[in-house]
C-alpha cells in the first residue's frame, strides 16, 4: 500500500523558517518524481515544487521567488521542503504527492499524503 | 501561463449523471494531459482521472473523463451519483514550461 506521511508543520512567526518532511512507503521512492502542493484555507490547490528522482531537475512555482527549496534523500525514502522568509499568505495545508512518472515534463499525480498544516502568524 | 476555469458548484440527485467542465484559457486543451482530483471535506485529494480519461485502479467506472478541442475544455462525468460522491473536484494540467495549473475547484452536491 502506498503511503505518504508529512510532518514538521506548525505555527511559525512571519519571517521565520520551517522544514517539512514527507516519508513514503509502498513504492520505490528513488524511481519517481515527487511534488509539493499546498492549499490555503478555503482556496484552490496550488503547486509549489517538483523534484526528479535523482535530484538533477527541480521546478518551482514562480510565485515563491526562491524562498522555498525542495530536496530529497532517496536512502531515507524522504522528501523535504525548506521554507524560509515565511509570510501570512503561506498559511496552508501542504501535501506531498507522488508523480505517476519520473518525467518532470508530465506532472501527473497519482498518490497524495494526508497533508500538514503550516500557520504563519505573530 | 494559462488558467483552468471550472463552475463554482453543481448539484444533482442521487442516481443521476453530472458533468463538470474545465476550460483552458489559452493554448490547446489537447496539448497536455488533464487530471481530475476528488477532495472530500477534511480529506486530502485523491486521483479519479489521469491523462484525460484513465481511471486509476479502485476508481468506479461511474467516473469518466474527456476532452473537447472545439470548446477547449475537459470534462469529468459521474454517472449513477451516490451521496459519497459529494466533494470538491479539481482539474489539473500543465504548460510548456512544465508549470502545474489547477482549476478553481467545483463543489458537487448530491441532494
Amino acid at each position: 500500500e502506498v503511503q505518504l506521511v508529512e510532518s514538521g508543520g506548525g505555527l511559525v512567526k512571519p519571517g521565520g523558517s520551517l522544514r517539512l518532511s514527507c516519508t513514503v512507503s509502498g513504492f520505490t521512492f528513488s524511481d519517481y518524481t515527487m511534488t509539493w502542493v499546498r492549499q490555503a484555507p478555503g482556496k484552490r490547490l496550488e503547486w509549489v515544487s517538483s523534484i526528479s528522482s535523482v535530484t538533477t531537475n527541480i521546478y518551482n512555482a514562480d510565485s515563491l521567488r526562491g524562498r522555498f527549496t525542495v530536496s530529497r534523500d532517496n536512502a531515507k525514502n524522504s522528501l523535504y521542503l525548506q521554507m524560509n522568509s515565511l509570510r501570512a499568505e503561506d498559511t496552508a495545508i501542504y501535501y506531498c504527492a507522488k508523480n505517476k512518472y519520473d518525467i518532470l515534463t508530465e506532472p501527473i499525480f497519482d498518490y497524495w499524503g494526508q497533508g500538514i498544516l503550516v500557520t504563519v502568524s505573530s | 501561463n494559462f488558467m483552468l476555469t471550472q463552475p463554482h458548484s453543481v448539484s444533482e440527485s442521487p442516481g443521476k449523471t453530472v458533468t463538470i467542465s474545465c476550460t483552458r484559457s489559452s493554448g490547446s486543451i489537447a496539448s497536455n494531459f488533464v487530471q481530475w482530483y476528488q477532495q472530500r471535506p477534511g480529506s486530502s485529494p485523491t486521483t479519479v482521472i489521469s491523462e484525460n480519461n484513465e481511471r486509476p485502479s479502485g476508481v468506479p467506472d461511474r467516473f469518466s473523463g474527456s476532452i473537447d478541442s472545439s470548446s477547449n475544455s475537459a470534462s469529468l462525468t459521474i454517472s449513477g451519483l451516490k451521496t459519497e460522491d459529494e466533494a470538491d473536484y479539481y482539474c489539473q494540467s500543465y504548460d510548456v514550461t512544465n508549470r502545474v495549473v489547477f482549476g478553481g475547484g467545483t463543489k458537487l452536491t448530491v441532494l
